[in-house]
């Protein structure tokens, strides 16, 4: 297991759309978290996982935005009917218990743009 | 007021020099400090941790925590032309998600 995978690496889509990410973590770690990155910024909360279960929703993840792990290993991130606020660097990172502590380990992301 | 301050730069030093980095938050309930390096259209890359305040040393990188002035530091010495890339501060209290610095882009003249 080389790290966290996200694929695809870029998506381009017609405002309206609907587009779903997916996130591979490193295996035997249980927490999954999903950033968002716009440019110049720092990355930002969206969801977390531990397990299969969704622990903590930030704010900024509207009614538009689900994400899943349904067994507790990848993840799936779904934007409905997408706007161009929307378009940004979406990241997962992993990690084990403690992962606020020793840090956890990101993706490479999956840049979304929104036309 | 964003929780987490950090000046974006651009930073740009000759090869060679000590680069000094810092970010400065609000709440003091933070208690775990990170520095991630992100390079171009990549991810963000774990450099360092410390849940204290002091200094923490690995290799070229020392990270330095001065709680009571809410306060974090990443000095590199030595500085590479490989060390381009945005730095970028991170930190969290007892909570499972960080807050991030907007980074600060460094770029190391050979």
């Amino acid at each position: 297991d080389t790290g966290v995978s996200q694929d695809p690496r870029h998506k381009i889509t017609k405002r309206g759309q609907n587009v779903t990410f997916r996130c591979d973590p490193i295996s035997e770690h249980n927490r999954l978290y999903w950033y968002r990155q716009t440019l110049g910024q720092g990355p930002e909360f969206l969801t977390y996982f531990q397990n299969e279960a969704q622990l903590e929703k930030s704010r900024l993840l509207s009614d538009r935005f689900s994400a899943e792990r349904p067994k507790g290993s990848f993840s799936t991130l779904e934007i409905q009917r997408t706007e161009q606020g929307d378009s940004a660097m979406y990241l997962c990172a992993s990690s084990l218990e403690g992962g606020t502590v020793h840090g956890y380990t990101f993706g490479s992301g999956t840049r979304l743009t929104v036309v | 007021q964003k929780e987490v301050e950090q000046d974006p730069g651009p930073l740009s030093v000759p090869e060679g020099a000590i680069v000094s980095l810092n970010c400065t938050y609000s709440n003091s309930a933070f208690q775990y400090f990170m520095w991630y390096r992100q390079y171009s259209r990549k991810g963000p890359e774990l450099l360092m941790y410390t849940y204290s305040s002091g200094n923490k040393e690995d290799g070229r990188f020392t990270a330095q925590v001065d709680k009571s002035s809410k306060y974090i530091s990443l000095f590199i010495r030595d500085s590479q032309p490989s060390d381009s890339a945005t730095y970028l501060c991170a930190m969290s209290d007892y909570g499972n998600q960080f807050y991030f610095g907007t980074g600060t882009s460094l770029t190391v003249i050979p």
